[in-house]
């Protein structure tokens, strides 16, 4: 099956920096990529996905890239605020939103 | 538009008891989910339903795990008995199979299950 794996596994920036969190897969048939923010108490919530036909995604502040040939793919989070304090999951699936791997998470804190 | 709600949201049991958690997916979401989230990890797919039918199971441990959505809409996910190793939060998600949110994964709070 797919794996996974998303480094760092902590981040701690100022607030107004970017953040950068990457992930690998090792499935080349994975076409689906989304990004999930998780905050303490609650469910994964969906800020962004991107799909193999396309190589980097924007939405405001938040964008994520894809390098299809390298197997990895990146959330970038640009003028970080306290409010983006959570742990970030990326995924991958073949089957679009179905059967989604999980990475093992990335604690980001904002310090104020 | 409600979002998905799982009960209990904690439960405390003792190995070799058994559990049941409840799911009512967001309404008219044909495909739902149940995921086993250990601390320090990030969800991993139990179970798979397209309406009442099960899409994948293939990492459902079978010989202690079961989950059923017997009018396509709630489900229930029961552990019977429970190990040590069980302790997590159960997740359930739901999604739509058409529309312009097609195939997101939309997740409820989960249940924390704590096993001693």
């Amino acid at each position: 099956g797919e794996n996974v794996e998303q480094h760092p596994s902590t981040l701690s920036v100022q607030e107004g920096d970017s953040a950068v969190i990457k992930c690998t897969y090792s499935d080349s048939a994975s076409n689906y990529f989304p990004w999930y923010k998780q905050e303490l108490g609650k469910g994964p919530q969906l800020i962004i996905d991107i799909r193999s036909n396309v190589g980097e995604k924007k939405d405001q502040r938040i964008a994520v890239t894809l390098n299809k040939t390298a197997k990895h793919f990146s959330l970038h989070i640009t003028e970080t605020q306290p409010e983006d304090s959570a742990v970030y999951f990326c995924a991958a699936s073949r089957g679009g939103a179905n059967n989604l791997f999980f990475g093992t998470g990335t604690r980001l804190t904002v310090i104020p | 538009e409600a979002g998905v709600a799982q009960s209990p949201r904690y439960k405390i049991i003792e190995k070799r008891q058994s559990v049941a958690f409840w799911c009512n997916p967001i309404s008219g979401h044909a495909t739902l989910y149940w995921y086993q989230q250990i601390l320090g990890q990030g969800p991993k797919l139990l179970i798979q339903f397209q309406n009442n039918g099960v899409v994948d199971d293939s990492q459902l441990p079978k010989d202690r795990f079961s989950a059923e959505r017997l009018k396509g809409v709630d489900s229930t996910l029961k552990i019977q008995p429970a190990k040590l190793e069980d302790s997590a939060v159960y997740l359930c998600a739901s999604s739509p199979v058409r529309g312009a949110r097609y195939n997101e994964q939309f997740f409820g709070p989960g249940t924390r299950l704590t096993v001693l």
